[in-house]
């Protein structure tokens, strides 16, 4: 039952335009929203969230957007860089539940010289 | 500060063998988290201690998995025969606290032949 779903497994992008993450979720119960960002051989880092009473939170080159009426995440990253290829994951939880993270397939970003 | 530990880092056995993971959280974390990542999907939530004592394990197959977290600081997970499916990278998170931003550690890359 997966309640979080990255649909791009794969995204490329060229160095200095804007990538753009999608993620979807099912359970309306779900109230904040994660970020992690994964290089290989190393565990995933926390790198953005947002809460549902908000629909835009922003940390430098990064910026996520909350659909709540079509339970829909974005993460932009803008300008792309060299070092933001990694694995992306959207993770959810329910505020109650804050602990239990619910994480999407997440999505690869190669950003290209 | 120093990161989560995890060790072994890769780890191949057969199955019905038993296999165990230990993880050493960040210094002062009173929560601890192990997860199973499946190739393919997002990290899934097994178990969850708070100091010594487990918070949530409902996702965890009590059949063949155990966990532990003595004195509150490393824990060990440990799998009881083995079977192909659990095949995975396991993960161990810290945080300061239930709602606070977990920090994962590299994983133990288990492969069941």
């Amino acid at each position: 039952d997966q309640q979080v779903k990255q649909n791009s497994p794969s995204l490329s992008v060229q160095e200095g335009r804007i990538s753009i993450l999608n993620c979807d979720y099912t359970n309306s119960m779900f109230d904040y929203f994660l970020w992690y960002k994964k290089y290989p051989a190393e565990g995933p880092t926390f790198l953005i969230s947002i809460s549902s009473i908000k629909d835009k939170n922003e940390d430098g080159r990064f910026t996520v957007f909350l659909n709540k009426s079509a339970k829909h995440l974005s993460l932009h990253i803008v300008p792309s860089q060299p070092g933001d290829s990694a694995v992306y994951f959207c993770a959810a939880s329910v505020s109650l539940n804050r602990y239990k993270l619910s994480f999407g397939a997440g999505t690869t970003v190669t950003v290209r010289a | 500060e120093a990161g989560v530990a995890q060790s072994p880092r890769y780890k191949i056995i057969e199955k019905r063998q038993s296999v165990a993971f230990w993880c050493n959280p960040i210094s002062g974390h009173a929560t601890l988290y192990w997860y199973q990542q499946i190739l393919g999907q997002g990290p899934k939530l097994l178990i969850q201690f708070q100091n010594n004592g487990v918070v949530d394990d409902s996702q965890l197959p009590k059949d063949r998995f155990s966990a532990e977290r003595l004195k509150g600081v490393d824990s060990t997970l440990k799998i009881q025969p083995a079977k192909l499916e659990d095949s995975a990278v396991y993960l161990c998170a810290s945080s300061r606290g239930q709602v606070e931003t977990q920090y994962f550690g590299p994983g133990t890359r288990l492969l069941v032949l």
